[in-house]
């Protein structure tokens, strides 16, 4: 059984990074044909992708967060990271990681999803 | 504001039957496949509906997904008071990125 698990810190303050790791355990982060995932949830409850890696480190950006988000993978460890730089109240979030399916170039799903961490920007 | 469009809320009795509507465009809904995603209170999403019809191993058939050409829907049979949850579609734009729906709560009655 394939399980994820968010953790880093709780509390990050205006302007500073945003850092979590995701552990990955059941299966390789190496391993095709799937992709690893970040998504946030906001108070207001949307869901919204911050971006993929992919088995070989391949990575791709929701266009609204490019510019500030980087992910990265541990494969030694079986673990990817998100780094979210310059971060305002906006940014406070439940913040899940999920293995995604892309088969034929093609995404399909995410599952599982870890718990999700919550992280609140603020002073 | 979320390019997917969902009502914020259905209801219905238990036993009975709902069906929560997700809307988008032929960027996203009309060229990709649409999942569904549940989610209970204070748990983190799952996956239970893929690729517009198809049900992961261990979700009942009483949830079923279907889409017509920008348009997808999910319906739940006979309600049960356990299927209160926020409920989410999820497809793909032209560049490949997620998108999900606003959320559906669903209240049973």
């Amino acid at each position: 059984q394939v399980q994820l698990q968010e953790s880093g810190p709780g509390l990050v303050k205006p302007s500073q990074t945003l850092s979590l790791t995701c552990t990955v355990s059941g299966d390789s982060i190496s391993s095709d044909p799937y992709y690893w995932s970040w998504i946030r949830q906001s108070a207001g409850k949307a869901l919204e992708w911050i971006g993929r890696i992919s088995s070989d480190g391949r990575t791709n950006y929701s266009p609204s967060l490019k510019s500030r988000v980087t992910i990265s993978a541990d494969t030694s460890k079986n673990q990817f990271s998100l780094k979210l730089t310059s971060v305002t109240a906006s940014d406070t979030a439940v913040y899940y990681c999920a293995r995604l399916l892309i088969l034929s170039a093609y995404p399909r799903f995410f599952d599982p999803w870890g718990q999700g961490t919550l992280v609140t920007v603020s002073s | 504001q979320s390019v997917l469009t969902q009502p914020p809320s259905v209801s219905a009795a238990p036993g009975q039957k709902v069906t929560i509507s997700c809307s988008g465009s032929s960027s996203n809904i009309g060229s990709n496949y649409v999942c569904w995603y549940q989610q209970l209170p204070g748990t983190a999403p799952k996956l239970l509906i893929y690729e517009n019809n198809r049900r992961p191993s261990g979700i009942p058939d009483r949830f079923s997904g279907s889409k017509s050409g920008t348009s997808a829907t999910l319906d739940i049979t006979g309600l049960q008071t356990g299927d209160e949850a926020d409920y989410y579609c999820g497809t793909w734009d032209t560049r490949l990125s997620a998108l999900f729906g606003g959320g559906t709560k669903l209240t049973v009655l």
